[in-house]
């Protein structure tokens, strides 16, 4: 059974970046869409950025000047960058796998790892 | 940017039928995608591809889609569906992924 932990430095010092890895085990890294969400204290989801197995990414217009995402087969992990944080960055942050995708591009996940909350402060 | 809408609150009894809606145009062009997340816990895949149930979600969740509305259908609610839920989609070029803006399910 495919299992995802993300992993990375719980407090982030205003302007500086915010680095995430999340790990996959039980399963390829292969034929998915490596995603992360994250979810702000007390709000809903939102979408953050992808990476398919070929390496190409797809990042959320809102976020896309201070996001990089990337790949490690050899590894079965990807990561995330996100630049020039701010409190307004402070959230869970989740990793997921995408699957089911239908032939119009969009694609859910069905393989969540538990999270992991970020603060942003001084 | 696109959007889909969901009402903020439901509720209901046990063993009433819950319904949660969903609306954005571009649901009638690409597909559909509900989670359940508990206080606490990472969301979990309930239904995909509009009204797929994965292996494991018990067959009192079940989803329709109709025209740019998508709803997501409790039948026989218990306390353990109380949660929030959200659906998810993709934008009408299916570049980018957007969720609603999450329901809370309260069981009477």
């Amino acid at each position: 059974q495919v299992q995802l932990q993300e992993s990375g430095p719980r407090l982030v010092k205003p302007s500086e970046t915010l680095s995430l890895t999340c790990t996959v085990s039980g399963g390829s890294i292969s034929s998915y869409y490596w995603t992360w969400i994250r979810q702000p204290p007390g709000k809903g989801l939102e979408w953050i950025a992808y990476v398919y197995y070929s390496g190409s990414t797809n990042y959320n217009p809102s976020l896309k000047s201070r996001v990089t995402m990337s790949l490690d087969t050899s590894r079965n992990q990807f990561s995330l960058n996100l630049s020039s944080v701010t409190a307004a960055d402070t959230a869970v942050y989740y990793c997921a796998r995408g699957s089911h995708k239908g032939t119009n591009g969009a694609y859910g996940m069905d393989v969540w790892g538990q999270g992991t909350t970020v603060t942003v402060s001084s | 940017s696109y959007e889909l809408t969901q009402p903020p609150s439901v509720s209901v009894s046990p063993g009433q039928t819950a319904r949660i809606t969903c609306s954005g145009y571009a649901l009638p062009k690409q597909y559909a995608y509900w989670y359940q997340q508990k206080p606490g816990q990472a969301p979990v895949l309930v239904i995909y591809q509009d009204s797929e149930r994965p292996s494991g979600i018990p067959g009192r969740f079940s989803a329709s889609s109709s025209g740019t509305t998508v709803t997501l259908t409790i039948s026989g609610v218990q306390a353990e569906d109380e949660a929030d839920y959200y659906c998810q989609s993709a934008d009408s070029s299916g570049t980018y992924v957007v969720f609603g803006g999450g329901t809370k399910l309260t069981v009477l």
